[in-house]
């Protein structure tokens, strides 16, 4: 089964504070996407990442992929209010025109 | 900047009556798809569509859902026999293209679709 799956689901951190989200896959995949949604909103495009060891970083946010280990991680650094959203994961499956979506990391910074 | 625009943002409907939910992509973009989100759920691939014919389409989309590109510029998903599970915010994405260079999809902000 086709899975892509987040860790953690609910993340709560003090502001100031740094913290990894995990995004494991389990199928061969080309590219993998991060998004954030705010709550009733759509989702924003964050980072593309397109080959084994690329690494995007955005302001407070960083994102890498190990295409080996099927896993990437979006790094938050001292993490601010605003950054309060779910962030989710997306890749493409290999062979197909269909994308799978992660099961999103509801993030919550405290002032 | 350019961005997907999603038409109505909220649809009620009876159970078993026919929705027709409406995108415009934006313009230059060749690849459409849609999503569904259930509520504080996963985003949900549903089909994606390329140069008037589906590419791709998840077992999700069964028999009661039909997308279509009837102009230039429209691109619609339709339920044809709605049920009360098919309540959901429906997301319309578009690319330029399929996963190549680092073009992400751009997505609507739904139509919130309540069947009652």
């Amino acid at each position: 089964e086709l899975k892509v799956e987040q860790n953690p689901l609910f993340l709560s951190m003090q502001e100031g504070k740094n913290y990894t989200i995990y995004c494991n896959y389990s199928t061969t995949s080309d590219r993998l996407y991060w998004y954030r949604q705010d709550p009733g909103k759509s989702l924003e495009s964050l980072f593309v990442l397109l080959s084994n060891g690329a690494v995007k970083q955005e302001g407070r946010l960083m994102a890498s992929l190990d295409t080996k280990a099927r896993l990437s991680t979006l790094h938050i650094t001292a993490a601010v209010h605003d950054l309060s959203a779910t962030y989710f994961c997306a890749v493409d499956i290999r062979g197909t025109y269909k994308y799978i979506f992660g099961t999103g990391t509801r993030l919550k910074v405290l002032a | 900047e350019p961005e997907v625009t999603q038409t109505p943002s909220h649809q009620v409907t009876q159970m078993g009556q026919e929705v027709i939910l409406r995108c415009v992509p934006i313009s230059n973009h060749l690849y459409f798809y849609w999503y569904r989100q259930i509520l504080g759920q996963k985003v949900e691939f549903l089909v994606s569509f390329y140069n008037n014919e589906i590419s791709e389409k998840s077992e999700i989309f069964d028999d009661q859902f039909s997308v279509e590109r009837p102009d230039g510029s429209n691109f619609t998903l339709k339920i044809r026999s709605t049920k009360l599970e098919d309540s959901a915010m429906y997301f319309c994405a578009s690319s330029e293209a399929w996963a190549v260079g680092n073009q992400p999809q751009h997505f609507g902000d739904g139509t919130r679709l309540s069947i009652l």
